[in-house]
């Protein structure tokens, strides 16, 4: 079946270390986004790309960097210059810039 | 720029009642309009879309929503609740020159026996 997998779905992290979030997608899309969920707060956009090899920053890009070296894949890596990094995070693709967005189930990283 | 503001954070419904959220958006260019459904510790779930055409959009689940241009809103309705459709609704906008979809802050549907 076609879909998009995120990994882990719970994550573990001390305080100053880098994680990166896993983002697999088997729909041939060419767009992918991450974004941050924070109770109350909806959804913000960290970062998308629309090709491969080309990504950009959305609303809140600091503390965090992405790559896209495959169409298929989109890590996102928090890191310790991300002051408050225990959220969930949604990983998303759609087939142009102007199409819905398929979501993954999502990663809660929790940073003690 | 867009911009998209759902009315009430959480509505709530008895079973078998009209469900109504809210949503509002501003565009500068023409926009797409997205209704998604979250339940909890999960992803979101395209409900229905507005790109051009027809302003009353049916989606999912027995959900509908229509577009008013002049009132720049795109509300979300459906007119018996269940109980199976207590979960977070977010409203999102698209420019699809800009590339990428901007969120609403979600409204939480309780629904009561």
């Amino acid at each position: 079946d076609g879909g998009i997998t995120q990994s882990p779905k719970y994550l573990f992290r001390k305080e100053g270390q880098n994680v990166t979030l896993s983002c697999e997608q088997n729909l041939n899309h060419d767009a992918m986004y991450w974004y941050r969920q924070d109770p109350g707060q909806g959804l913000r956009l960290i970062y998308y790309s629309q090709i491969v090899n080309d990504f950009q920053k959305g609303d809140i890009a600091e503390g965090y960097s992405v790559s896209r070296e495959k169409k298929e894949s989109f890590p996102l890596t928090v890191t310790s210059a991300q002051k408050n990094p225990t959220a969930f995070y949604l990983c998303a693709s759609s087939t142009d810039r102007s199409t819905e967005a398929f979501f993954g189930q999502g990663t809660r990283l929790t940073v003690v | 720029a867009q911009s998209v503001t759902q009315l009430g954070s959480h509505v709530s419904v008895s079973e078998g009642a009209l469900v109504l959220l809210r949503c509002n958006y501003s565009s500068s260019v023409p926009p797409y309009l997205f209704w998604y459904v979250q339940y909890p510790n999960q992803g979101l779930q395209l409900l229905l879309k507005y790109t051009t055409g027809a302003t009353l959009v049916k989606g999912i689940n027995g959900f509908e929503a229509e577009f008013k241009k002049s009132e720049t809103s795109f509300h979300l309705t459906k007119p018996s609740a269940h109980m199976s459709d207590a979960a977070e609704y977010f409203c999102a906008v698209s420019d699809p020159y800009a590339g990428k979809s901007t969120f609403g802050d979600g409204t939480t549907l309780t629904v009561k026996p």
